[in-house]
């Protein structure tokens, strides 16, 4: 089953370490959507990359929060100097796809990694 | 994307169909109508997907309405498996920016299934 793969599954992180969460794509798919879901809450959009570029990074918090999608290797998402509220469940999807191409698709989703700061 | 509107909660019992109900009366024609349920502690995941015609997969069907302002997700047969949040989002697929591909979730509607 090549899905979309996460990890790690759990992190802990105390407070001011960093956290890297690994998202790697479906094979082929070279469009990769961060979400992110605090507890008891929706899920949120963070960040839109095509391979080595970012194409929509709206939702990311300015301070802190990085990701990149090289040309070779999975997916990263950077936490810096991690504080309690960023403890949550961070979703990674993948398509084929970009925008403007007049059909649709669904994304694939990993079951993500669950962000623990103490 | 245009916004859809959800009921919070729906309550159904296993093995009998289920009828979720979603609005769109924003949509614009080129908006596509897509699904996604997310199990509990699990990432989402998609369901189904459609422009103006009914679409049928192995996981459910699509009916749209002719305006194409509702649309129902059908379950034929609820399991408890079934039991998750269902998402109804739009999408344009003529958007011409990058910045237009994401996906935008609401709050979904919670399926509770009864044994």
């Amino acid at each position: 089953n090549a899905g979309v793969m996460q990890n790690p599954r759990h992190l802990v992180r105390r407070r001011g370490q960093e956290a890297r969460l690994r998202c790697s794509p479906v094979k082929g798919h070279s469009h990769v959507y961060w979400y992110r879901q605090l507890p008891e809450e929706g899920l949120k959009f963070m960040v839109y990359l095509q391979k080595e570029n970012i194409i929509d990074e709206s939702g990311m918090p300015k301070e802190r929060f990085s990701a990149e999608f090289p040309k070779e290797g999975p997916s990263i998402l950077r936490i810096q100097q991690v504080v309690r509220g960023d403890s949550a469940a961070y979703f990674c999807a993948s398509s084929p796809y970009g925008a403007g191409r007049g059909f649709d698709y669904g994304y694939t989703f990993g079951s993500g990694t669950r962000l623990t700061v103490v | 994307d245009a916004k859809t509107t959800q009921p919070n909660s729906m309550e159904s019992n296993e093995e009998e169909p289920v009828h979720l109900p979603c609005n769109h009366s924003t949509i614009s024609g080129t908006d596509y109508i897509h699904w996604y349920r997310q199990l509990p502690s699990q990432g989402p995941e998609y369901v189904i997907h459609g422009l103006t015609s009914n679409v049928n997969n192995r996981m459910a069907s699509l009916a749209i309405a002719e305006d194409r302002k509702s649309s129902t997700l059908i379950l034929h047969r609820a399991t408890l498996r079934d039991a998750a949040v269902y998402y109804c989002i739009l999408r344009d697929v003529l958007a011409s920016t990058g910045a237009n591909s994401k996906l935008t979730f609401g709050k979904g509607i919670t399926l509770s299934v009864r044994p």
